[in-house]
């Protein structure tokens, strides 16, 4: 089946820097992939989503890119500001079993 | 529109007793899916109704079960619980009744202590 792994697991970044964050899956099939952002005390929230017939995708600060052939795709946060801190998601579809396969996460924070 | 909603926010349980997990989907989504959210496990899928029918199945004891009424809300249902139990219960639902194909929109969760 489909797995997921995401990396870094904490990231710490400076108000105003960009931040990545990278995820790699295994099945080929897969063809949609969304980010989520989650909040303390609130469900996953979906950011920015991809399909696999978009190598890059782009929103306001918030930028996500998709390599098929290397099975990775990332997600770029431009001058990030304190409210970006949060634990971030990503995820790749499954044709089988589950409808998504999620990333173990990377709680991301910004310092003012 | 509004959002997932998830009731109740917070329960406090004991071990063996049962706990029933309310969700009502976004109006018009039919798929709806249940995660179990823990620091060391992460986001683990519990199961997926579409339409009234449970769909898929993830790893978890038969003490876990759910249902999904005509009218997309669904409920799920633990029965004895363990501490292990203890943590946050997620609901989403979908709109697409293609799997994989359209994202996943989270309630707020439960959060489930388990003593």
């Amino acid at each position: 089946g489909e797995n997921v792994e995401q990396h870094p697991s904490t990231l710490s970044v400076q108000e105003g820097d960009s931040a990545v964050i990278k995820c790699t899956y295994s099945d080929s099939a897969s063809n949609y992939f969304p980010w989520y952002k989650q909040e303390l005390g609130k469900g996953p929230q979906l950011i920015i989503d991809i399909r696999s017939n978009v190598g890059e995708k782009k929103d306001q600060r918030i930028a996500v890119t998709l390599n098929k052939t290397a099975k990775h795709f990332s997600l770029h946060i431009t001058e990030t500001q304190p409210e970006d801190s949060a634990v971030y998601f990503c995820a790749a579809s499954s044709v089988s079993g589950q409808n998504f396969v999620f990333g173990p996460g990377t709680r991301l924070s910004v310092l003012p | 529109k509004a959002g997932v909603t998830q009731t109740p926010r917070y329960l406090i349980k004991t071990r063996g007793q049962q706990v029933t997990l309310s969700c009502s989907p976004i109006s018009g989504h039919r798929s709806v899916s249940w995660y179990q959210q823990t620091p060391g496990q992460g986001l683990q899928f519990l199961f997926e109704y579409f339409s009234e029918t449970q769909r898929n199945k993830g790893n978890f004891p038969g003490r876990f079960s759910g249902r999904q009424f005509s009218n997309s809300r669904s409920e799920m249902n633990v029965s004895t619980l363990e501490l292990g139990d203890s943590a946050l219960y997620l609901c989403a639902s979908s709109s697409d009744g293609k799997r994989g194909n359209s994202p996943l929109h989270f309630g707020n969760g439960t959060r489930l202590t388990v003593t």
